[in-house]
């Protein structure tokens, strides 16, 4: 499968943890997004990289929230110190080339439950 | 206002039925507009992209009126395969994100 992938799928964790998601992009895609969808909301933007280089950030990205892509290839989301309203689906998506208009591929999502 | 509004529905419409649905953006200087497709409990899908002259792929259609700020998709001949969740989606200016609406869920019926 060539697709955008994220691990893992379902995520259940208490309030105060911490949590870690991952995105592999489609191989050959320079830009990755992290997206937040809450039932009945279209996604959010979170933030995105071109390559390794975090290029903006959503004001929604408070500072428990960091997003790396060390290596221009796979990213991570971290959310520290998880509270309830973090419940959400997360979504990655990657796009090849320098221009926004290019189409945004979305993997499957990651949900997340905070008890 | 929100940037990007859409009707929520549901829109229930038998099958062969056309269905459209709207959709309208607050900042005039918004430069890209999509409709995506997202189906229950899974990702968005680009449906098509909306193009100032207008567009027709197939069944579906899509407008945008840049005067009135105003998106829209126009679906023939409804099938039981598009009940989904249509999202209208918007590009500010100088942005490389992507804005979504709500979304517009349809239900086709036999």
């Amino acid at each position: 499968d060539t697709g955008v992938s994220q691990n893992p799928r379902h995520k259940i964790t208490k309030r105060g943890q911490n949590v870690t998601f991952r995105c592999d992009p489609i191989s050959e895609h320079n830009r990755l997004y992290w997206y937040r969808q809450t039932l009945g909301q279209g996604p959010e933007f979170l933030t995105y990289f071109q390559n390794e280089a975090q290029l903006e950030k959503s004001r929604l990205l408070s500072d428990r929230f960091s997003a790396e892509r060390p290596k221009g290839s796979f990213s991570t989301l971290e959310i520290q110190r998880t509270e309830q309203g973090d419940s959400a689906m997360y979504l990655c998506a990657s796009s090849r080339g320098m221009s926004g208009y290019n189409e945004q591929f979305f993997g499957p999502g990651t949900r997340l439950t905070v008890l | 206002r929100k940037e990007v509004e859409q009707d929520p529905g549901p829109f229930n419409v038998p099958e062969g039925a056309t269905v459209a649905f709207n959709c309208t953006y607050s900042n005039s200087a918004s430069q890209s507009f999509f409709w995506y497709r997202q189906d229950c409990r899974k990702e968005p899908k680009l449906l098509m992209s909306v193009y100032s002259s207008g567009n027709e792929d197939g069944r579906f259609t899509a407008q945008l009126n840049r005067a009135s700020q105003y998106i829209s998709l126009l679906i023939r001949d409804s099938k039981l395969s598009d009940s989904a969740t249509y999202l209208c989606v918007v590009t500010p200016p100088g942005y490389s994100t992507l804005t979504f609406g709500k979304g517009t869920m349809l239900l086709v019926s036999p």
